[in-house]
C-alpha cells in the first residue's frame, strides 16, 4: 500500500459547485497532515493544515479519521481560481521527524 | 523577504555533465529540502538538512549529493547527469516540524 494514496482525478466541476477529496495514509503513527495546492508549473503551497477536530477556512473544510486513516477536503461554492492540483500530505518519520510525505495529488478544474 | 529562491530556473545538460542547483532562504529557518517532481510519481524527497554542515539522505538519494555549509543555502549537486535526473526540482525549508515554504523550482532537462 502507498504511504498516500489519492484519487488523481480530474475533477471538472462548474462554479458554485461543492466538491469533496479524499485521501488515506498508511502509516497508523502519522501525526500531522496537510492538504497543499500546487498551480500548474508552479510550487506548492500550503492550503491548510488537518486537524483531529476538523477544520474550517472560509470555503474550505478539512476533516481526519485516525481510525480510518483517512482525511478529506471539502470545498463549497468553487470558483474558477480553486481550479489546481491539491496534494494531500501526511509527516513521515525518518531521523529528524520532519520529512513530508506527499500524495500524487488531485486535479480540480472549475469552469464557468 | 524573498522567501525561497532556486538557481537557475531552467537549465539543459548534457549526459554525464555535472551541475549545482542552488537554494537560499532568508526565513533564518533550520531545516531545508530537496525534492524531485516528475509526471505520475508526485514530489519526492532526495536529501534534507536539518542544520548548517548536517545533510541526510531522503527516498531517492541516489545520483544526488548536497552540502549545507551556510545556514541559508543548501546546494544540490549532479556529478554525471543521466536522462532520468530530467525532472522539476523543488527546494522547501522550514522551522522545525511546521510548514514548508517552497521555492520556484529548477527545471532541468538531461539529453
Amino acid at each position: 500500500r502507498k504511504e498516500v494514496e489519492q484519487d488523481p482525478g480530474p475533477f471538472n466541476v462548474p462554479e458554485g459547485a461543492t466538491v469533496a477529496f479524499n485521501c488515506t495514509y498508511s502509516n497508523s503513527a502519522s501525526q500531522s497532515f496537510f492538504w497543499y495546492r500546487q498551480d500548474c508549473r508552479k510550487e506548492p503551497k500550503l492550503l491548510m493544515s488537518v486537524y483531529s477536530s476538523g477544520n474550517e477556512d472560509g470555503r474550505f473544510t478539512a476533516q481526519l479519521n485516525r481510525a480510518s486513516q483517512y482525511i478529506s477536503l471539502l470545498i463549497r461554492d468553487s470558483k474558477l481560481s480553486d481550479s489546481a492540483t491539491y496534494l494531500c500530505v501526511v509527516r513521515g518519520y525518518n531521523q529528524a521527524g520532519t520529512a513530508l510525505i506527499f500524495g500524487k495529488g488531485t486535479t480540480l478544474s472549475v469552469s464557468s | 523577504n524573498a522567501g525561497v529562491t532556486q538557481t537557475p530556473k531552467f537549465r539543459v545538460l548534457k549526459t554525464g555533465q555535472s551541475m549545482t542547483l542552488l537554494c537560499a532562504q532568508d526565513m533564518n529557518h533550520e531545516y531545508m529540502y530537496w525534492y524531485r517532481q516528475d509526471p505520475g510519481m508526485g514530489l519526492r524527497l532526495i536529501h534534507y538538512s536539518v542544520g548548517e554542515g548536517t545533510t541526510a539522505k531522503g527516498e531517492v538519494p541516489d545520483g544526488y549529493n548536497v552540502s549545507r555549509l551556510k545556514k541559508q543555502n543548501f546546494l544540490l549537486g549532479l556529478e554525471s547527469a543521466a536522462p532520468s535526473q530530467t525532472s522539476v526540482y523543488f527546494c522547501a525549508s522550514s522551522s522545525q516540524a511546521y510548514e514548508q515554504y517552497f521555492g520556484p523550482g529548477t527545471r532541468l532537462t538531461v539529453t
